[in-house]
């Protein structure tokens, strides 16, 4: 069974910072690992995947996957008040890539 | 455009009560989902769709059911609501990869 679990809960940062969140998994051969964003009272939206190991950036957001070491990453560059909201890894099963499991999520607040 | 609905977005039940949400997409995914969101707990899936008549059960699967008698359109049934079932539930589509997700539809047992 997947285990997904997800660092730090809540973090707090202050506008202009670099932002990291971490992600760990239990099945080193999953395909898919995805971090999605949500905004408070919305839903939740896909905001970068990965399905080897290295390194993939889109504008401000860099994700890091360590296969091996079972981690991935997310990292914001700029973090901007409009950032704020919750962060879910999600990572497929080896067996269904069809079938993610969410981490419980890490809420950022990006203060002004 | 690529969406996904829910229908209702809120409602309250009475325990006891027989409850339906009702989720549809546009995109011709094959594959649909039906989570729910607790706070602490993330999203945990409940059903899985990978096409008509095709469902198998998620993670947290007891007091449901699901319906799928259309592509686009995905059914979750509450036989009897119970007070633990209070959350908000999310429909979600897919291709592979990348899930679309509805607007939740926020549910009170009481």
């Amino acid at each position: 069974q997947q285990k997904v679990q997800q660092s730090p809960e809540s973090l707090i940062v202050p506008e202009g910072a670099m932002t990291s969140l971490n992600c760990t998994f239990s099945d080193s051969a999953s395909q898919y690992f995805a971090w999605y964003r949500q905004h408070s009272g919305k839903a939740p939206k896909a905001l970068m995947s990965i399905f080897s190991n290295g390194e993939k950036e889109e504008g401000r957001f860099t994700i890091h996957l360590n296969k091996a070491s079972l981690h991935f990453s997310l990292h914001i560059r700029d973090s901007q008040p409009s950032d704020s909201a919750l962060y879910l890894c999600a990572v497929s099963m080896s067996s269904n890539t069809n079938k993610v499991v969410f981490g419980t999520g890490t809420r950022l607040q990006v203060l002004p | 455009d690529m969406k996904v609905t829910q229908m209702p977005r809120y409602l309250i039940k009475r325990m006891g009560e027989n409850v339906l949400l009702e989720c549809g997409q546009d995109m011709s995914h094959e594959t649909m989902y039906w989570y729910r969101q607790d706070p602490g707990l993330g999203l945990q899936l409940i059903y899985i769709s990978y096409d008509v008549d095709s469902n198998s059960e998620g993670d947290i699967p007891k007091g449901y059911r699901v319906s799928r008698k259309k592509r686009e359109h995905f059914s979750l049934i509450l036989d009897s609501a119970k007070t633990n079932q209070t959350s908000v539930y999310f429909c979600a589509s897919s291709s592979g990869g990348e899930q679309y997700f509805g607007p939740g539809t926020r549910l009170t047992v009481l």
